[in-house]
């Protein structure tokens, strides 16, 4: 069956660390998404991508970067951890008519 | 631009009584509307989705929304409440303006008292 795989599922990382989530898809599709969630804000967009090679900002791309390499692939990486990016990630994928979304099952970030 | 207002963050019902949580959603397109269930220390359950067939949606474990345009409202309901409904609920919309990602309401706790 097809999936979508976050890996780590938790992670505790120190405050200046450079920090990468993965985030795997078998489903084929060309749009991949990061969210992080927190606490009365819902889920809030960081970086898309509607293909190979194409990574789009989101509301909050502050100190987050993507890259596409793959169709399967999108990772996350924190450039230089901060105490604000303590939140939990998720990523997701969707089929090009939009009316399909996959999440993965979250990554919960701690910076220290 | 998109974006979604759900009323109330927490919600407390009685077990047997009606569910309602309210998601209002501005958009300059027909939007696509989801709806999400998230248990403790889980990943996000699509509950059901409007796409522009039927306006009242069902979708799994007893819940439908019904889409009204006019109101630009698409609220979540179930007839009678279980334990096992108690989660965190997420409404969500999607505007075919070529942005195809999701944004998300800032949720609503549902709490089922016995």
């Amino acid at each position: 069956d097809a999936e979508i795989t976050q890996s780590p599922r938790h992670k505790i990382t120190e405050t200046g660390r450079q920090v990468t989530l993965a985030c795997h898809q078998t489903w084929n599709h060309n749009n991949m998404f990061w969210y992080r969630q927190d606490l009365g804000h819902g889920l809030r967009l960081i970086h898309y991508s509607y293909g190979v090679q194409d990574t789009n900002k989101g509301e909050v791309s502050d100190g987050y970067s993507v890259s596409r390499s793959n169709t399967e692939d999108l990772p996350l990486t924190l450039e230089s951890a901060a105490s604000s990016q303590t939140s939990v990630y998720f990523c997701a994928s969707s089929d090009n008519q939009g009316s399909g979304y996959t999440f993965g099952s979250g990554t919960r970030l701690t910076v220290v | 631009a998109q974006s979604v207002t759900q009323l109330g963050s927490h919600v407390s019902v009685s077990e047997g009584a009606l569910v309602l949580l309210r998601c209002n959603y501005s958009s300059s397109v027909p939007p696509y509307l989801f709806w999400y269930v998230q248990y403790p220390n889980q990943g996000l359950q699509l509950l059901l989705k409007y796409t522009s067939a039927a306006t009242l949606v069902k979708g799994i474990n007893g819940f439908e929304a019904e889409f009204k345009k006019s109101e630009t409202s698409f609220h979540l309901t179930k007839p009678s409440a279980h334990m096992s409904d108690a989660a965190e609920y997420f409404c969500a919309v999607r505007s075919d303006t070529g942005r195809r990602a999701l944004t998300f309401g800032s949720g609503t706790r549902l709490q089922v008292q016995p």
